[in-house]
């Protein structure tokens, strides 16, 4: 398995600008979540998902920012218009529930977003 | 107060030496402890897994869980330079439920 994809890469962009990441989950997981990186606040949850169904969006930091997930294989995170204390690593996660009970996410390699 | 507090570091140790990665937290309901290791540029991954209080271990690496103190421990022995990461200590309450991240402890390891 190819594992989480994310894209783009990098991405820099100019406020006020609209601002889509993309994620496709490891095939088969039920879970998947997105979350932001910053060196003050750490990894911050955002928004996740169960069977394509956002379940906990509590973290999303203003209605600047929304999610979708229209299957099990694809989801955006979109931030219009961005602002540059966007700027940070989004991480996109996916799980499956394992029978002992706990929770392995599977990061993909992140989006690192610079908003000037 | 966060949730869940993780000294950042930088922590440095010569090869060889044992290393102890600490975080304490506050919600009382958490269940399942878990450390990630991150490299850099590059997405957190799971290393070690414990339910509830005790030790696990797992090759150089040990994980242990005070419930009573809420505090949990990642110790690396025979550290190699390889070992330099962030590590993030996450946990969550029950059978699933969301993480809750530490801030990450960067670890550098010399030749």
């Amino acid at each position: 398995d190819a594992g989480v994809i994310q894209s783009p890469r990098h991405e820099v962009t100019e406020m006020g600008q609209e601002v889509t990441l993309r994620c496709k989950p490891i095939s088969g997981h039920d879970y998947l979540f997105w979350y932001r990186q910053t060196m003050m606040r750490g990894l911050e949850l955002l928004i996740y998902f169960n069977n394509n169904v956002p379940i906990d969006d509590s973290g999303m930091p203003e209605d600047r920012f929304s999610a979708k997930m229209p299957n099990a294989s694809f989801s955006t995170l979109k931030i219009q218009p961005s602002e540059p204390r966007d700027s940070a690593v989004y991480f996109c996660a996916s799980s499956l529930l394992s029978p002992a009970g706990y929770n392995e996410q599977f990061f993909g390699p992140g989006t690192r977003l610079t908003v000037l | 107060q966060k949730e869940v507090e993780q000294d950042p570091g930088p922590l440095s140790v010569p090869e060889g030496a044992i290393v102890s990665l600490n975080c304490t937290y506050s919600n009382s309901a958490f269940q399942y402890f878990m450390w990630y290791r991150q490299y850099s540029r590059k997405g957190p991954e799971l290393l070690m897994y414990t339910y509830s209080s005790g030790n696990k271990e797992d090759g150089r690496f040990t994980a242990q869980v005070d419930k009573s103190s809420k505090y949990i421990s990642l110790f690396i022995r025979d550290s190699q330079p390889s070992d330099s990461a962030t590590y993030l200590c996450a946990m969550s309450g029950g059978s699933f439920q969301k993480l809750v991240f530490g801030t990450g402890t960067r670890l550098l390891v010399s030749p």
